[in-house]
């Protein structure tokens, strides 16, 4: 079965860029969704298609997929940012997420 | 604005059968990918399954044997039933809804629901 490969954790002062990276075998090849999930709270779709945005979700947000990684980034962190982040992508008809990404801002 | 809502006995006995049903308002049933995925507390997201409003269903591998999904459009629901239970089922479970236009991203989730594996 396809694994996507997520660091546990993420640290990052306010104001600067957060790279939250999800390695997988030639993931380049396959569309990558990111999630962001806060404490309590469902996870929201923050990036689809690698690359793109759901209305509502800041410019700050951005993605990028090549290779054998996909990478969330985030410009200008704010402490609201503060998450676990899930990278997903469709293999065979069956959804896999990675292990999650705890991101904290310094 | 859709949303989700998911319902069901937060309690079930080992090996009894879980069962859930999400409601969707705010909008149609039709023409989505409708998913389940569950989180056991302090983990990571596990995904159980989908179905289509045609009924067309895929199902986690590693669940497969165990997992079975039906949708109802005209109350605008679908369900999950996922049999033999046991403690390493207790989870908050997720409905979520996946757009083909967004190469199946799930846009919008349920708040969730805890269910519990106990005697």
């Amino acid at each position: 079965s396809y694994v996507l490969t997520q660091p546990p954790s993420v640290s990052v002062a306010p104001g600067k860029t957060a790279r939250i990276t999800c390695g997988g075998n030639n993931i380049g090849s396959k569309s990558v969704h990111w999630y962001q999930q806060k404490p309590g709270q469902a996870p929201v779709l923050v990036i689809y298609y690698d690359s793109d945005r759901p209305s509502g979700i800041p410019e700050r947000f951005s993605g990028s997929n090549s290779g054998n990684t996909a990478t969330l980034t985030i410009s200008r962190v704010e402490a609201g940012d503060e998450a676990d982040y899930y990278c997903q992508v469709w293999d065979s008809s069956s959804a896999v997420f990675g292990g999650g990404t705890k991101l904290t801002v310094l | 604005q859709v949303q989700l809502q998911e319902s069901g006995p937060g309690l079930v006995k080992p090996s009894e059968t879980l069962s859930l049903t999400c409601t969707v308002s705010g909008g149609s049933i039709s023409s989505y990918y409708w998913s389940w995925i569950r989180q056991p507390a302090g983990k990571g997201l596990e995904w159980i399954g989908r179905i289509y409003t045609s009924g067309s269903t895929n199902y986690n591998p590693s669940l497969k044997s165990r997992v079975t999904m039906s949708v109802d459009t005209s109350k605008n629901q679908f369900s999950l039933k996922l049999s033999s239970v046991t403690a390493a089922d207790t989870a908050v479970y997720y409905c979520a809804r996946g757009v083909i236009t967004m190469i199946n991203g799930m846009d919008v989730w349920g708040q969730g629901t805890t269910v519990t594996v106990s005697s």
